[in-house]
């Protein structure tokens, strides 16, 4: 079983819609949580970054943590066509200066 | 202004020749990663190092050898290439070690034949 899991998608959205990822995982020492976002041919480039359980938002991005059942998720409103992407999301314990990757859930936002 | 920049963006090589993937940042960090990712988008990371220093070697072959020979830069030689080495490798930064935050390149396709 691997550490993190990841929905590969692809996730297919009308414009507007709100959009869900999530990611499970399975090593309780995990301490910080952060989603990536990956264009076509480019590098992951950090989207959020959470530490606590509970919410953090950012525009039109909230990143949920709840470590009693190992989950984080995404939320995307109002998602836009350049929203499409691949979302990583990515865990570490502290200091140990080693991201652990999902595989990434493939979004495709139609206009 | 690009801030991790690798090169070449492709890279085409037969198997059993030998390769090298430069990395360079401009953001003042201290820590530079390199990462590959397969075919599956799975990202893992190979090595960091922090101030010219080794500190992460995740159970890569000896094949694979990173050289640093300043903060800024974080070479990435291949030696006799194989077919399972075909993937997207990237190099990142960040601030310090045991920083969460990596500031990653856009990747080196290397496929080989």
């Amino acid at each position: 079983q691997k550490e993190v899991e990841q929905d590969p998608g692809p996730l297919s959205v009308p414009e507007g819609a709100i959009v869900s990822l999530n990611c499970t995982y399975s090593n309780s020492a995990f301490q910080y949580f952060m989603w990536y976002r990956q264009y076509s041919r480019k590098g992951p480039e950090l989207l959020m970054y959470t530490y606590s359980s509970g919410n953090k938002e950012d525009g039109r991005f909230t990143a949920q943590v709840d470590k009693s059942s190992k989950y984080i998720s995404l939320f995307i409103r109002d998602s836009q066509p350049s929203d499409s992407a691949t979302y990583l999301c990515a865990m570490t314990i502290y200091n140990t200066d080693k991201l652990i990757f999902g595989t990434g859930t493939r979004l495709q936002v139609f206009p | 202004d690009t801030a991790v920049s690798q090169t070449p963006k492709y890279l085409v090589t037969q198997m059993g020749n030998d390769k090298s993937i430069k990395c360079e940042q401009n953001l003042g960090h201290d820590t530079m990663y390199w990462y590959k990712q397969d075919s599956k988008k799975f990202l893992k990371i190979m090595f960091s190092y922090n101030n010219k220093e080794l500190i992460i070697n995740e159970t890569v072959p000896n094949r694979f050898s990173p050289k640093s020979p300043d903060k800024a830069h974080l070479n990435l030689h291949i030696n006799s290439l194989e077919l399972g080495d075909s993937a997207v490798y990237f190099c990142a930064s960040s601030p310090g070690a045991g920083e969460e935050k990596l500031f990653f390149g856009s990747g080196t396709q290397l496929s080989v034949l």
